[in-house]
């Protein structure tokens, strides 16, 4: 069974440009969800998509971070325009329920803006 | 505020010894616990979970402890391995078998596994 894919795994950009990644979650998996984890910090949630409807977006700092799931497949999550602290790595994940918790992670895409 | 808890960043353990990561917990309300193993440039690995209503879950080499009267819980491995080397997260969630299923995340440990 594939894992969850993500593109492109390193990013470097200046600060106020813009950027998109990539999530291909694992096959049949509902939910789908993208983690920032700066440097030295766990994983902390943005988004989470249930088929492609938004279930939770509460911590998605919206006035420059956006994600869309077209389609209940793949999903992109968008930074316009990037600050410094956007640095960090940014993880897709998915699981088959809401449910059960038990979320699979992508390898993750670095991004350091300069 | 911090809800989940890893208050020591590293960990040194000779190979054969067993390690044991902890990790505490100050939100009521999560009922489901879990352990990922995360390598440089690689996403976090599934490892380990354990729900509210045990207080013990093992998968061969590795146990997870429960004590939620004290809102603690832990991770045994046994024997510990070089390949074991990698930085632990412990997570958990509200919610299980419901409607959230929202992960939290300790800042994690780094393991170290000396031959």
């Amino acid at each position: 069974e594939a894992g969850v894919a993500q593109s492109p795994r390193y990013k470097i950009i200046e600060k106020r440009q813009s950027v998109a990644f990539w999530c291909n979650p694992i096959s049949g998996h509902a939910t789908l969800y993208w983690y920032q984890q700066i440097l030295g910090q766990g994983p902390k949630l943005l988004i989470q998509f249930q088929n492609n409807g938004v279930v939770d977006d509460s911590q998605l700092p919206k006035d420059r971070f956006s994600a869309e799931r077209l389609k209940g497949v793949d999903s992109t999550l968008k930074i316009q325009p990037a600050k410094l602290e956007d640095s960090a790595v940014y993880l897709c994940a998915s699981s088959s329920t809401r449910a059960t918790g038990t979320q699979y992670f992508g390898p993750g895409t670095r991004l350091t803006v300069l | 505020d911090q809800q989940v808890k890893q208050n020591s960043p590293s960990l040194s353990v000779q190979e054969g010894r067993i390690s044991i990561l902890n990790c505490d917990y100050t939100n009521s309300m999560f009922d489901y616990f879990l352990w990922y193993k995360k390598y440089p440039a690689e996403g976090p690995t599934f490892l380990i979970s354990i729900s509210s209503i045990k207080d013990k879950n093992e998968d061969g080499r590795f146990t997870v402890f429960l004590n939620k009267s004290a809102k603690h819980l832990s991770l045994h491995i046994v024997p510990s391995q070089p390949g074991d080397s990698a930085v632990y997260f412990c997570a958990a969630s509200a919610g299980y078998g419901g409607s959230q299923g929202n992960l939290i995340f300790g800042k994690g440990t780094k393991l170290s596994v000396k031959p």
